[in-house]
């Protein structure tokens, strides 16, 4: 089974700040790690993925996160915040099911505000 | 490409309704997965479907249900509304070994 924790269900920085989301993960097997984003009133729109390979991953909108497979981390950040990064962010875990597919298993979301 | 694609926005349902929402996923897609979003539960799995076939399937109870056509477009049906079924239901498509999913806007529905 799989599990995702973000800490910190808020998250506030000031514009031109380093924006730091944690995540931690729990998985049975190797992992698929994902971030997306969600403006008010929209879908999910992903952000970055890890899969395989390189553990420093580059995401759109200046983002990147580092997979961490000792301390079971993907944390999300950004050296420089603006305000359009106002967003609820959510990690999530996938693997692939015996039977095929994959099901994501979402974090509980952390709203970022970004101040001037 | 186009995008993933949900019908209707929006949705006011009385309890005791059924309700229909349609997903149309991106283009050579064949994995459509549902998910439910409240304040209360996050983000929850429904169902995936692939082929026709329901893959896999959450924790949600037999007024849940779904199907996808020959084109991969989708459709997930809920009967007998209840007040907490009120959520914003999104669709995802995804190819089949990345893994990665892909979102539509979602449709948002209210019970009354």
């Amino acid at each position: 089974a799989q599990s995702v924790t973000q800490l910190g269900s808020h998250v506030s920085v000031s514009e031109g700040a380093l924006v730091l989301l944690r995540c931690n993960y729990s998985s049975s097997v190797p992992p698929y790690l994902f971030w997306y984003v969600q403006y008010p009133n929209q879908g999910l729109q992903l952000l970055l993925k890890y899969t395989t390979g390189a553990t420093l991953v580059k995401g759109i909108n200046g983002f990147e996160a580092e997979f961490k497979k000792s301390e079971t981390s993907f944390h999300l950040t950004k050296p420089s915040a603006h305000m359009s990064d106002a967003a609820e962010y959510f990690c999530a875990v996938s693997a692939l099911l015996t039977g095929g597919g994959n099901k994501l298993t979402f974090g509980t979301g952390t709203q970022l505000k970004v101040e001037l | 490409k186009a995008g993933v694609t949900q019908t209707p926005r929006y949705l006011i349902k009385t309890r005791g309704q059924q309700v229909t929402l349609s997903c149309s996923p991106i283009s050579g897609h064949r994995s459509v997965s549902w998910y439910q979003q409240t304040p209360g539960q996050g983000l929850q799995f429904l169902f995936e479907y692939f082929s026709e076939t329901q893959r896999n399937k959450g924790n949600f109870p037999g007024r849940f249900s779904g199907r996808q056509f020959s084109n991969s477009r989708s459709e997930m049906n809920v009967s007998t509304l209840e007040l907490g079924d009120s959520a914003l239901y999104l669709c995802a498509s995804s190819l089949e070994r990345t893994g990665e999913q892909y979102f539509g806007p979602g449709t948002r529905l209210t019970v009354t």
